[in-house]
């Protein structure tokens, strides 16, 4: 079975500050990982994922994150935040195949003016 | 392309009441998730069909909770009687099974969900 850590349930940050979320994955398998985003009132919507290869995966909006697998970690990262980057952010892992997606419980990114 | 669609998207319910929700997912996407979101948690799988048959629902309460995906496109899934604690929004996902396109094809879509609220 697998099991997501997000380390933070909320994180404040000013408009154009760097920004990471920090997610740990548990699993006794490989994994594929992703970041989603989730607006108020809306669905889910992928950011990014690592399925194999290069360890630095880049998304959509500017977000980009790195799997460590040594440190069982796939923290997400953006350089320059924007108001509109304000959402829920949940980090999620399934087992390799086309298998349910283990979620952790969300970070709260609020980007302050 | 359309997206995941998802009816009624808000319902609000007395307890032992039963109530239904509708997903119609990505045409020719095989698989369809239920998933449970508890306000301030992550979503949690409920169930996982690939086309008509029953994949996973080691998750879901049978003795209210039920779904069904009869002509493998559109599903349903049931509450029947609810409970307070079921209160959440029920998230719909589909995805394209294993082989037919690759590594790539593995993202989940996510409808926008039904928010249910249950007094």
């Amino acid at each position: 079975a697998q099991s997501v850590t997000q380390l933070d349930s909320q994180v404040p940050v000013f408009e154009e500050a760097p920004v990471e979320l920090r997610c740990n994955y548990s699993s006794s398998v490989s994994v594929y990982l992703f970041w989603y985003v989730q607006y108020p009132n809306q669905g889910l919507q992928l950011l990014l994922k690592y399925l194999s290869g290069s360890t630095l995966v880049k998304g959509i909006n500017g977000f980009e994150a790195e799997f460590n697998k040594s440190q069982t970690s796939f923290h997400l990262r953006k350089p320059s935040v924007h108001i509109s980057d304000t959402a829920e952010y949940f980090c999620a892992v399934s087992a390799r195949g086309n298998t349910p997606l283990v979620f952790g419980k969300g970070t709260r990114l609020s980007v302050i003016a | 392309e359309a997206g995941v669609a998802q009816s009624p998207r808000y319902k609000i319910i007395e307890k032992r009441q039963s109530v239904a929700f509708w997903c119609n997912p990505i045409s020719g996407h095989a698989t369809l998730y239920w998933y449970q979101q508890i306000l301030g948690q992550g979503p949690k799988l409920l169930i996982q069909f690939q086309n008509n048959g029953v994949v996973d629902d080691s998750q879901l309460p049978k003795d209210r909770f039920s779904a069904e995906r009869l002509k493998g496109v559109d599903s349903t899934l049931k509450i029947q009687p609810a409970k307070l604690e079921d209160s959440a929004v029920y998230l719909c996902a589909s995805s394209i099974p294993q082989g037919q396109l690759g590594e790539g094809s593995y993202e989940q879509y996510f409808g926008p969900g039904t928010r249910l609220t249950v007094t």
